[in-house]
């Protein structure tokens, strides 16, 4: 089974200051996609970014850039000019490409992120 | 934008009572899941459906049933409602295809007393 491993339970960065968030996840297939999800206190699960693990070009969405290791299974979130709404648990998430109806995804255990002014 | 309504957004209910909730999506996905989140150990699939009547068992299925009898309602089902159940309930859906997301609602926290 896959598992997405974080390794960092709370980070703190200061405003306007970079942050990288660590993911790694543990699989056999070389085909899957890879999320990363943000949880601000109102609950509401927002998607900030996704991989395809068949592009080498990492991802990139504003101030969200990840750093994506196929051979470490590596899939780390990098914040630029950390906002205090960037404040949020983090949640990596992994979904392999099975070509068929199956799209459940396989979360971690997430990262809560402070922002401090 | 796809819109995820849970019913309830907080909910009490007693040990052993029959307890049910509701997940409806606006954008006729075809998949739909139902997810619990608990402090350390993230997100855990319970249950999920590709279609109408279709379902499959999640990675922590026990003590829990759903039920999807139109496209749009996606109901998951606590028989017999245990303490252990106290938990944030997040239902999301999805269209499919390849590295399509998922959409969530905002999550049901239940307490079971």
């Amino acid at each position: 089974a896959q598992t997405v491993t974080q390794s960092q339970p709370e980070m703190s960065v200061q405003e306007a200051e970079t942050v990288t968030l660590s993911c790694t996840y543990d699989t056999s297939e070389s085909d899957y996609y890879l999320f990363w999800y943000k949880q601000p206190p109102s609950r509401q699960m927002i998607l900030v970014i996704r991989q395809e693990a068949y592009k080498q070009q990492n991802a990139t969405e504003n101030r969200f850039s990840v750093n994506f290791q196929k051979a470490a299974k590596s899939f780390s979130l990098k914040i630029s000019d950390s906002q205090l709404g960037d404040a949020a648990m983090y949640f990596c998430a992994y979904r392999l490409d099975s070509g068929g109806s199956n799209y459940k995804l396989t979360f971690g255990k997430g990262t809560l992120l402070t922002v401090n002014p | 934008d796809v819109k995820v309504t849970q019913s309830s957004r907080y909910l009490v209910k007693r040990t052993g009572e029959k307890v049910f909730l509701e997940c409806v999506q606006d954008m006729d996905h075809e998949n739909m899941f139902w997810y619990r989140q608990d402090p350390g150990l993230g997100l855990r699939l319970i249950y999920f459906s590709y279609d109408v009547k279709m379902k499959e068992k999640g990675d922590i299925p026990e003590g829990y049933s759903v039920s999807r009898e139109k496209k749009e309602r996606f109901s998951l089902i606590l028989e017999s409602a245990s303490t252990n159940q106290t938990s944030m309930y997040l239902c999301a859906t999805t269209i499919g295809g390849r590295s399509s997301p998922l959409h969530f609602g905002n999550g049901t926290r239940l307490t079971v007393t």
